[in-house]
């Protein structure tokens, strides 16, 4: 099936620092990647959804200069958050679609801690 | 805005014995219902998917049933193991091409 990697597996940092996390479709190209937040004992929630060459489009509450997506290639996305807080910690997980499919493959996620 | 649920939170069940899980969504433009299951500290899996053009799909021991009018979707997983315990997530994509995941679901197999 379909591989998606993620990259750093889990990062630790310093509030005020940038973190940047990348997201590779190994044996697909993906026209469009998602990038989800997932706290403790809770549900993804969709941050943002980048096509290749576009700028992202980012969900409603998410602050688009504090994480910064970037989608360009179609094997390759990055999240970078930007001034990093205690409260951005939490495991970020991307995932990837090809172009006329519905089926997104799920990264493995990065687990972001703040300190 | 678009809406998922997912039953019961929590779920335990004796090895051997079926488990299904219940969803509803409230955008009746959505056509996709993907599937995933999630083990600790991983990213979700895809475990079966339906479309809405289509009432029941089955993949071995899982199967998702769909039913368009009451806007519901099931996963039923039979003859448990330990190793299905997890979290399944139900999700549907939305008219603006979106997927929204529910609650979730700790399915526990009890050996």
């Amino acid at each position: 099936g379909a591989v998606v990697s993620q990259h750093p597996s889990w990062v630790i940092c310093k509030s005020g620092t940038s973190v940047k996390i990348e997201c590779r479709s190994l044996d697909f190209q993906a026209t469009t990647m998602f990038w989800y937040r997932q706290f403790p004992k809770q549900s993804l929630m969709l941050m943002a959804t980048s096509n290749e060459g576009s700028k992202a489009t980012y969900e409603q509450g998410v602050e688009k200069d504090k994480f910064l997506i970037n989608h360009a290639s179609l094997t390759l996305s990055t999240l970078t958050v930007t001034s990093a807080h205690p409260e951005d910690s939490s495991f970020y997980i991307c995932s990837a679609r090809t172009s006329g499919r519905s089926t997104q493959y799920f990264g493995p996620g990065t687990r972001l801690t703040v300190l | 805005g678009e809406n998922v649920e997912q039953h019961p939170s929590t779920l335990s069940v004796q090895e051997g014995d079926s488990a299904v899980i219940k969803c509803t969504y409230s955008d009746s433009a959505s056509n996709y219902f993907p599937w995933y299951k999630q083990e600790l500290g991983k990213g979700p899996q895809l475990i079966i998917d339906i479309r809405s053009n289509v009432g029941e799909k089955k993949d071995q021991r899982i199967a998702v049933t769909l039913n368009k009018t009451a806007k519901h979707f099931s996963l039923h997983i039979t003859e448990t193991q330990p190793e299905d315990s997890a979290v399944y997530f139900c999700a549907a994509r939305t008219s603006y091409d979106k997927v929204i995941f529910g609650p979730g679901t700790s399915l526990s197999v009890i050996p």
